[in-house]
């Protein structure tokens, strides 16, 4: 059983444009929800995080919006750049994260320039 | 500091082999743990550390053992290597929620 569901596999976005990596879960005591990012032969690395008491997070040109009810979190990325391109991989923990993180499968983006 | 260090990069070993893939952090964090990433898959936890002494298993521990004698180390252990524990081996450590990832080790197993 999945219970962190990431889409799409794969994207493709002009420069300056909006990314956009959807996730949805289905274990209602997670209260955690970070967005990784990995560069080809590195670890992944934590990008912008979120609790589910807010509805929407930003930090520079990442948002995460949150939407509880629904059981979703996307990841936007605003005037993306070719830098960005990269995995990203949605995750979710619960009681402090001492039984690790649960992640999505990733996003493999690409910005064309 | 150096964060989370791994040790081999690469390793190839045959069937029935055993080795231990090293992982160590200078934060002093208290929780650690291995995460395996494999195409198309993600990262699946492995097994982890609380503290010295305190260890658990994850999704799949199944052909990894682990131990913590240290705050500092946390080695994994595949004790008869197969073929499907082909991948790309991440150990990392926590401090609050933050999780800290090392380079990896690319293990093939033939």
């Amino acid at each position: 059983q999945q219970q962190v569901k990431q889409s799409p596999q794969s994207l493709i976005v002009q420069k300056g444009g909006i990314s956009i990596i959807n996730c949805a879960y289905e274990n209602t005591a997670f209260d955690y929800f970070p967005w990784y990012q990995q560069f080809p032969g590195k670890g992944p690395a934590l990008l912008i995080a979120i609790r589910p008491d807010v509805s929407e997070k930003k930090e520079g040109r990442f948002t995460i919006s949150f939407n509880k009810s629904a059981k979703q979190f996307s990841l936007h990325i605003m005037d993306s750049q070719p830098g960005d391109s990269a995995t990203y991989f949605c995750a979710a923990s619960k009681g402090g994260g001492a039984d690790g993180l649960t992640f999505g499968k990733g996003t493999h983006l690409i910005i064309q320039p | 500091n150096a964060g989370v260090t791994q040790t081999p990069k690469f390793q190839v070993l045959k069937t029935g082999q055993s080795m231990t893939l090293q992982c160590a952090q200078d934060m002093n964090h208290e929780y650690m743990s291995w995460y395996r990433q494999d195409p198309g898959m993600g990262l699946r936890l492995i097994h982890y550390s609380v503290g010295a002494g305190i260890t658990d298993q994850g999704e799949v521990p199944n052909g990894y053992n682990v131990s913590r004698s240290t705050t500092e180390d946390f080695p994994l252990r595949l004790l008869s290597a197969a073929p499907s524990q082909t991948s790309v081996y991440f150990c990392a450590s926590k401090w609050m929620n933050e999780q800290f990832f090392g380079p990896g080790t690319r293990l093939t197993v033939l």
